[in-house]
């Protein structure tokens, strides 16, 4: 697609319940990047990827997260174990590895 | 964390020029400008970016100061559109890993 696109656009969640989210980025972008937003806040940095390898996964703000992108192109959010301080919008964005990312549209969490 | 500072938030009357503010005064030789903006339940949308030189597109202007401690993100004509929230980063041009800080919300009125 001519964007990058996330799915799915809104998840409620039973705390304790794992979710998966996913992320589609622009075709041939070598570098994926996840966010983390909370409301009134700006987005917080996850982890980053180029291509297939994981280069930075400091922004993970506990072991429940977990992200991979084993083909180098779509990305997956795996949040295992929900808890309510992780209701936020989880936004996902690519680039050539140069000069400035795209973002998708995010996911909202809610966990209740 | 941010390496930028910003005005949390700025009115400018539509029809007007919005010029929005930035200071990164410890900006290193090998550091852009970027500036990104974020309306209501979208993700964050790429305006500009710029090194030294004042730069131009169909969106906005980039002016950076000599010294590169600051630079201004002006909006020539603005729409009720554009009312959102305003990021300025500073980001090693070879990792284009965006740390946000908490931006300039830019409310724009009829």
């Amino acid at each position: 697609g001519a964007g990058v696109s996330q799915s799915p656009r809104y998840k409620v969640a039973k705390r304790g319940q794992d979710v998966a989210l996913r992320c589609d980025p622009i075709s041939g972008h070598v570098s994926l990047f996840w966010y983390q937003q909370a409301l009134g806040q700006g987005p917080e940095f996850l982890t980053y990827f180029q291509n297939e390898a994981q280069l930075d996964k400091s922004g993970l703000p506990s072991d429940r997260f977990f992200a991979e992108r084993p083909e180098g192109s779509v990305s997956t959010l795996k949040i295992q174990r929900t808890q309510q301080e992780d209701s936020a919008v989880y936004l996902c964005a690519s680039s050539l590895g140069v000069g400035g990312a795209f973002f998708g549209q995010g996911t909202r969490l809610t966990v209740v | 964390d941010a390496k930028t500072t910003q005005p949390p938030s700025m009115d400018c009357a539509e029809g007007r020029a919005a010029n929005l503010p930035c200071n990164h005064s410890t900006i290193s030789g090998n550091e852009y400008v970027y500036w990104y903006r974020q309306i209501h339940s979208q993700g964050p949308q790429y305006i500009i970016h710029g090194l030294k030189n004042n730069e131009t597109n169909e969106m906005a202007s980039l002016i950076i100061t000599e010294d590169r401690k600051s630079s201004t993100l002006i909006l020539p004509h603005a729409t009720l559109r554009d009312t959102a929230v305003y990021y300025c980063i500073v980001i090693d041009y070879n990792t284009d890993k965006l740390i946000f800080g908490t931006g300039t919300r830019l409310q724009v009125f009829p």
